[in-house]
């Protein structure tokens, strides 16, 4: 069992908006920021959003992250088939002295 | 190029010792924690322990304490997971990851914003 808790799957169709939540607590996302990572089929996670809200370079605009309290949400827009994926969000814990992950989030573009 | 390139994949037995390798290239090793995130098959990411190969100061996930070493050598810019009698349980891609650092209004934050491909180990009789 996952210390941060996201939904185990979503699906949208291409063009649609989709959000993936990310709950935790005050140790973990109430205290630090929040970081999600995607990871296509078969390849390693690459950082996707980090510090919140932030993305890196050549990562696209479609993606936005969000935090609120001890909760956090990815925002996907304009889904594309390449969406397809794994997403993670990930924060650190201060009680655990550690990164926690969340369980992962498959998102499924019909 | 800015990369980490893990060692191969492995087959072994159960009560085997392993050590798997992490190299990082075209940036300062010393100056980035590196850690190691464990996926079992079919599951999600679990944190186990980060490294400073600038002093080799590491720190584990509970859950990994005493099940895992972690070490570094920054003369090869390479740092080591490693087990002293694998499980059957040990079985899982294992990512190795820069951890970079940022400041926004004063506040450090963290993230992992490098990672190699995985090294899959695979331990069965």
């Amino acid at each position: 069992q996952s210390v941060l808790t996201q939904p185990p799957s979503a699906s949208g169709t291409p063009g649609q908006r989709v959000t993936i939540s990310c709950s935790g607590s005050s140790s973990n996302i109430g205290s630090n920021t929040v970081n999600w990572y995607q990871q296509l089929p078969g390849t390693a996670p690459k950082l996707l959003i980090y510090s919140h809200n932030q993305r890196p370079s050549g990562v696209p605009d479609r993606f936005s992250g969000s935090k609120s309290g001890t909760s956090a949400s990815l925002a996907i827009s304009g889904l594309q088939s390449e969406d397809e994926a794994d997403y993670y969000c990930a924060a650190w814990d201060d009680s655990l002295n550690g990164w926690v992950f969340g369980g992962g989030t498959k998102l499924t573009v019909l | 190029e800015v990369q980490l390139v893990q060692s191969g994949a492995e087959v072994k037995k159960p009560g085997e010792s392993l050590k798997i390798s992490c190299k990082g290239s075209g940036y300062s090793f010393t100056s980035y924690w590196i850690g190691w995130v464990r996926q079992m098959p079919g599951k999600g990411l679990e944190w186990m322990g980060i490294i400073y190969p600038g002093d080799s100061d590491t720190r584990y996930s509970p859950s990994f304490q005493g099940q895992v070493t972690i070490s570094a050598d920054k003369s090869i810019s390479t740092a080591y997971l490693q087990w002293s009698s694998l499980k059957a349980s040990d079985t899982a891609m294992y990512y190795c990851a820069r951890q970079s650092r940022g400041i926004a209004a004063a506040v450090n934050y963290w993230y992992f914003d490098l990672w190699g491909r995985g090294t899959l180990v695979t331990v069965s009789s």
